[in-house]
């Protein structure tokens, strides 16, 4: 067990919708980072948060959006979706800053997310 | 910009004996770390070991090792005395001051009984 926990596990939606994928960090840990990981594929690094401040983008669509709350839970919004939008979304934590740490991330489970 | 590349996308290895994992990657910073992932069918992302670039010793792990060659720009990981549980995707990561992670392709690692 990492410490990092994602709710929920699974999700099943239809194309269109709109859903909120939830992480909470290890206790500790400031940053919190979003990952995609279509099927067989590798990790598509979405987002970084740090103490509630947005950090580092990646290939994250316009669709999708994310947020860190004062607790440091983050939730990242996927909306308008679409059958290519099905794939397994990893949140993982680290302590964060340059100093405070030696970078490791811990992985939560993973919500997986099926479009229909 | 930083890169991983891991040019090995399926490695097999007899159950006991030893393997190695091949990663590489483009930087020109000098302060970095580098990390190895394995993902089991589970799909769970569990850090196998890490390497911090200004450390010259290589960073063991039970019957996991390195072989950091900074000059070379080269990460391998050698699994010794392999076992059925190792059978996993290995992922290469490396992370930098600039906040973002960035992983290699990833290995898929058979192992026979």
């Amino acid at each position: 067990d990492s410490g990092v926990t994602q709710t929920p596990k699974h999700l099943i939606t239809a194309t269109g919708q709109r859903v909120t994928l939830r992480c909470s960090p290890r206790s500790g840990d400031l940053s919190v980072y979003w990952y995609q990981q279509s099927l067989d594929q590798g990790l598509q690094f979405l987002i970084q948060y740090y103490n509630g401040e947005e950090r580092a983008k990646g290939n994250i669509l316009e669709r999708f959006s994310a947020q860190q709350f004062p607790d440091l839970h983050s939730e990242l919004n996927l909306s308008s979706l679409e059958l290519g939008d099905s794939a397994l979304y990893f949140c993982a934590s680290s302590v964060g800053e340059v100093r405070q740490g030696s970078y490791e991330q811990y992985f939560g489970p993973g919500t997986r997310l099926t479009v229909t | 910009a930083q890169t991983v590349t891991q040019s090995q996308p399926e490695m097999s290895v007899q159950e006991a004996e030893t393997v190695t994992l091949s990663c590489t990657y483009d930087t020109s910073e000098s302060d970095y770390y580098l990390f190895w992932y394995k993902q089991p069918p589970s799909r769970q992302m569990i850090l196998v070991i890490r390497q911090e670039a200004y450390k010259q010793q290589n960073a063991t792990e039970n019957r996991f090792s390195v072989n950091f060659q900074k000059a070379a720009k080269s990460f391998s990981l050698k699994i010794s005395d392999s076992q059925l549980g190792d059978a996993a995707m290995y992922f290469c990561a490396y992370k930098s001051g600039t906040y973002k992670y960035i992983f290699g392709t990833g290995t898929r690692l058979k192992v026979l009984a």
